[in-house]
């Protein structure tokens, strides 16, 4: 199992370039989760799906949509880039939380965004 | 929604020694909370978790220790190792499939 992938692994965008960052995992997972991780400011939230067919905003929605394409795969897209956007994006996965037990987000290896 | 705080963001301790960290949550909903362990330039791993309805939690070298009352919760590191070198991010959730994370502490192991 490859578990979650990202592509790309790194970029550089000019502000007001669009991009979407891909996401899969093969692990069998309902939700799907995009954070964007800061010097200093941990793991934010930008967006998640709890299962195929719904997304709903976390902490740091704006500048960015996404799509969950099917049970695998949940992308992220920059229509408009801008030097705020500038951070390490990790997608993750997990099954959904239940009582007792080990509630796991499996991340992704990260995308490195740069844009300038 | 909830709030984490960590402290110390940064801890230096000599190999052998234990690490102490410590994370505050704000919602007294939260019932559920892990640690995860981010290696430079790697991806965070969950290394252990706690529920509200335990006190403590051990594996092997580390423990979790939750305190309800005072909305706080402890990873302990013992006999640190220099591949303890990481930086660890606190989490809390409340069981709506979300975790919220604290800023994480850069622990350093010197030799």
């Amino acid at each position: 199992n490859a578990g979650v992938t990202q592509t790309p692994k790194f970029q550089v965008l000019k502000t007001g370039q669009s991009m979407t960052l891909q996401c899969a995992q093969d692990m069998n997972h309902n939700s799907m989760y995009w954070y964007r991780q800061d010097p200093g400011m941990g793991l934010r939230l930008i967006y998640y799906s709890a299962s195929e067919g719904t997304t709903d905003k976390g902490e740091v929605p704006n500048g960015y949509n996404v799509s969950r394409l099917n049970k695998r795969e949940f992308s992220l897209r920059l229509e408009s880039a801008a030097p705020s956007q500038t951070s390490v994006y990790f997608c993750a996965s997990s099954e959904v939380m239940r009582q007792g037990g080990t509630y796991e987000q499996y991340f992704g290896p990260g995308t490195r965004l740069t844009v300038t | 929604g909830e709030n984490v705080e960590q402290h110390p963001s940064t801890l230096s301790v000599q190999e052998g020694d234990s690490a102490v960290i410590k994370c505050t949550y704000s919602d007294s909903a939260s019932n559920y909370f892990p640690w995860y362990k981010q290696e430079l330039g790697k991806r965070p791993q969950l290394i252990i978790d706690i529920r509200s309805n335990v006190g403590e939690k051990k594996d092997q070298r580390i423990a979790v220790t939750l305190n309800k009352t005072a909305k706080h919760f402890s990873l302990h590191i013992t006999e640190t190792q220099p591949e303890d070198s990481a930086v660890y991010f606190c989490a809390a959730s409340n069981g709506n499939n979300r975790l919220a994370f604290g800023k994480g502490n850069q622990v350093v192991v010197i030799p």
